[in-house]
């Protein structure tokens, strides 16, 4: 069974840099693509970005100036990092396995971790 | 940049068929995918590829896509169908956008 645990601070204060680890089981990771995914108290979804083993990235425009993923194949992780932080930036992240097509058509998450609260806040 | 449309909000009575749609101009060309979000929990994968549906996902959810628009449908929705659906969709470069998410409510 594929598992996903989302780990890290769950108080950042504003200005600097969130800092958050994803551990995989029972996948490996060097096979799929992997995503980070936010969600503000009380609203929606927001897509952040997604890495593959080798490092290929993409992100959201809106955040590409500030975020950076990473993977640790010798630990089956995969980090992500968010600097500057404000408010704004206070949500529950998720983490999530992608399951692509290779035609480009469209991805989605199979697998998510149960989310991690991250507050910014001094 | 691209974006997805949804309804706020849809209720039905239990028994009747609940309709969320979806508009975005790219779905011509790209799959939607729809998951349901039940208060404190991940999001669960309920449609992939327009209209195909995972393993343990009741038959009573489909989904449908037109043009630019995608349809998620729970025909007979149930009490505990109660969530809230968000569609999921990408851009000509790869880059993953959620709708603004609906409120199914069921009563």
């Amino acid at each position: 069974q594929v598992q996903l645990q989302e780990s890290g601070p769950g108080l950042v204060k504003p200005s600097e840099t969130l800092s958050l680890t994803c551990s995989v089981s029972g996948a490996f990771i060097s096979t799929y693509y992997w995503s980070w995914i936010r969600q503000p108290p009380g609203k929606g979804l927001e897509w952040i970005g997604y890495i593959y083993y080798n490092g290929s990235t993409n992100y959201n425009p809106s955040l590409k100036s500030r975020v950076t993923f990473s993977v640790d194949t010798s630990k089956n992780q995969f980090s992500l990092k968010l600097s500057s932080v404000t408010a704004a930036d206070t949500a529950v992240y998720f983490c999530a396995r992608i399951i692509p097509r290779y035609d480009s058509s469209g991805y989605y998450f199979d697998y998510w971790g149960q989310g991690t609260l991250v507050t910014v806040s001094s | 940049s691209y974006e997805l449309t949804q309804p706020p909000s849809v209720s039905v009575s239990p028994g009747q068929t609940a309709r969320i749609t979806c508009s975005g101009d790219s779905l011509p060309k790209k799959y939607a995918y729809w998951y349901q979000q039940k208060s404190g929990q991940a999001p669960v994968l309920v449609i992939y590829e327009d209209r195909k549906r995972p393993s343990g996902i009741p038959e009573r959810f489909s989904g449908s896509s037109s043009g630019t628009m995608a349809t998620l449908t729970i025909s007979g929705a149930q009490v505990e169908d109660e969530a809230d659906f968000y569609c999921f969709s990408t851009d000509s470069n790869n880059k993953g956008v959620f709708g603004g998410g609906t409120k199914l409510t069921v009563l």
